[in-house]
């Protein structure tokens, strides 16, 4: 069974930063690119990121440069997604994903999400 | 640039057929996916590549593509289905390339 499984839920106080955890099974972890999405309280759906685990290649949408960081540890099949000087508008859930490296127009496997709250 | 209009809320009585819309300048040159969102949950894929089914996704479910709008088709509607429903595609001009609709909330009445 193919399954992402994230770390549980954090808060962190603004200016500070929170990362998150996404460790993958059932499936060869090389083989597809691992994505980001959030969805703020009551919103939609937002991309973040992306990483290719193999080679560690990351592209992110710009809103997000210079304030992500996004890894990935073959070894253990995890990814991670670190957030710096999150504001109170980063409150949201955090989802990974995965899309194939041959079809990566869509998401097919998505982890249960992680709760971050930004709260002074 | 790829924004995806999606209506707010779409409601239908059980047995009857919903259509859900998403439509774009760039629908008409980019495959979409559909994803269902139950309340508390993840997302779930239930239609790529415009029209396709992962497995475990029933037949009452379908998507087709017409000009600048996508459509999903939910036929023999059940209380099950109530959910958000968030149209995507890939647009390698837009920044973020993966691009998601405003999502629908579809009642089952």
């Amino acid at each position: 069974q193919v399954l992402l499984v994230q770390s549980g839920p954090e808060v962190t106080k603004p200016g500070a930063s929170v990362k998150v955890s996404c460790k993958a099974s059932g499936y060869l972890f090389t083989t597809y690119y691992v994505h980001w999405v959030r969805q703020a309280p009551g919103q939609g759906l937002e991309w973040m990121a992306r990483i290719i685990p193999d080679s560690g290649d990351t592209y992110f949408a710009q809103k997000f440069q210079g304030r992500i960081t996004v890894t990935a540890d073959t070894s253990t099949n995890t990814a991670y997604m670190q957030l710096s000087r999150p504001t109170f508008d980063d409150t949201a859930t955090y989802y990974c994903t995965r899309s194939s490296l041959r079809d990566w127009y869509f998401f097919d496997v998505w982890g249960q999400g992680a709760q971050v709250t930004v709260s002074s | 640039s790829s924004v995806l209009t999606q209506p707010p809320s779409v409601s239908v009585a059980p047995g009857n057929t919903a259509t859900i819309t998403c439509e774009g300048d760039d629908i008409g040159s980019e495959t979409v996916q559909w994803y269902r969102q139950r309340p508390g949950q993840a997302p779930v894929l239930v239609i790529y590549y415009d029209e396709d089914r992962p497995s475990g996704i029933p037949e009452r479910l379908s998507g087709s593509r017409s000009g600048n709008t996508a459509t999903l088709t939910i036929t023999r509607v059940e209380a099950g289905d109530e959910a958000d429903y968030y149209c995507q595609v890939w647009d390698s001009d837009h920044d973020p390339s993966f691009v998601f609709g405003g999502g629908t909330k579809f009642t089952v009445l």
